[in-house]
């Protein structure tokens, strides 16, 4: 069974760095892209970007490049999503997923993370 | 403002059909697949329709998809309580490099 297992929740306080995680299990990891994505309180879902854990290829979102830095580790099958100095606005739902490509073409997202709440 | 653009509610009674629009542009639902999301409260988004118009296994046939130029809609029949929901369309954007979700449609099943 394909999980995509999340960190627990966050309270952080202005100013200070944070790294979650999400770890992969039941499928090879290193041969599918992970993606982020945010959801603000009461609001819609925002692409944040990807990596490809096999050889760490990552691509920002225009709106978050310079914002966030996206990580993984193949070794214990698990990506990050990290701030180096959080701001009341970084409050929200984080998730990440799974991506289901056909060569160049993305055909979904089939699986979610549980979400991890990050409160600033 | 999202990419691309959904009605923000539908509602429909129970037994009945609905359907939600998404619409983009020539970068994006133009030259690509269609995916559909739904959100029920407090869940992490799931995956209802892939490939524009395929369901992953588990899915009812109540659901399906469609494409047509820049526009896809999502259907949905014989609706249940349990369909409220945050439904999401998504697909890549080849000028941005980046999925785009449309802004989301709260179904609600009078």
């Amino acid at each position: 069974e394909v999980q995509l297992v999340q960190s627990g929740a966050e309270v952080k306080k202005p100013g200070e760095s944070l790294k979650i995680s999400c770890k992969g299990s039941g499928y090879s990891f290193t041969n599918y892209w992970i993606g982020w994505v945010r959801q603000m309180p009461g609001k819609g879902l925002e692409w944040m970007g990807i990596i490809y854990p096999g050889d760490s290829d990552t691509r920002y979102s225009p709106s978050f490049q310079g914002q966030v830095t996206i990580s993984a580790d193949k070794s214990i099958i698990t990506a990050y999503l990290q701030w180096s100095s959080l701001k009341a606005s970084d409050t929200a739902i984080y998730y990440c997923a799974r991506l289901l490509w056909q060569t160049t073409i993305l055909q979904g997202i089939d699986y979610w993370g549980q979400g991890t709440l990050v409160t600033v | 403002q999202s990419v691309l653009t959904q009605p923000p509610s539908v509602s429909a009674a129970p037994g009945q059909k609905v359907t939600i629009s998404c619409s983009g542009s020539s970068s994006n639902i133009g030259i690509n697949y269609v995916s559909w999301y739904q959100q029920l409260p407090g869940t992490a988004p799931k995956l209802l329709i892939y490939d524009n118009h395929k369901r992953p296994s588990g899915i009812p046939d109540r659901f399906s998809g469609s494409k047509s130029d820049t526009s896809a809609t999502l259907g949905i029949t014989g609706l249940q309580t349990g369909d409220e929901a945050d439904y999401y369309c998504g697909t890549w954007d080849n000028s941005l490099s980046a999925v785009v979700f449309g802004g989301g449609t709260k179904l609600t099943v009078l």
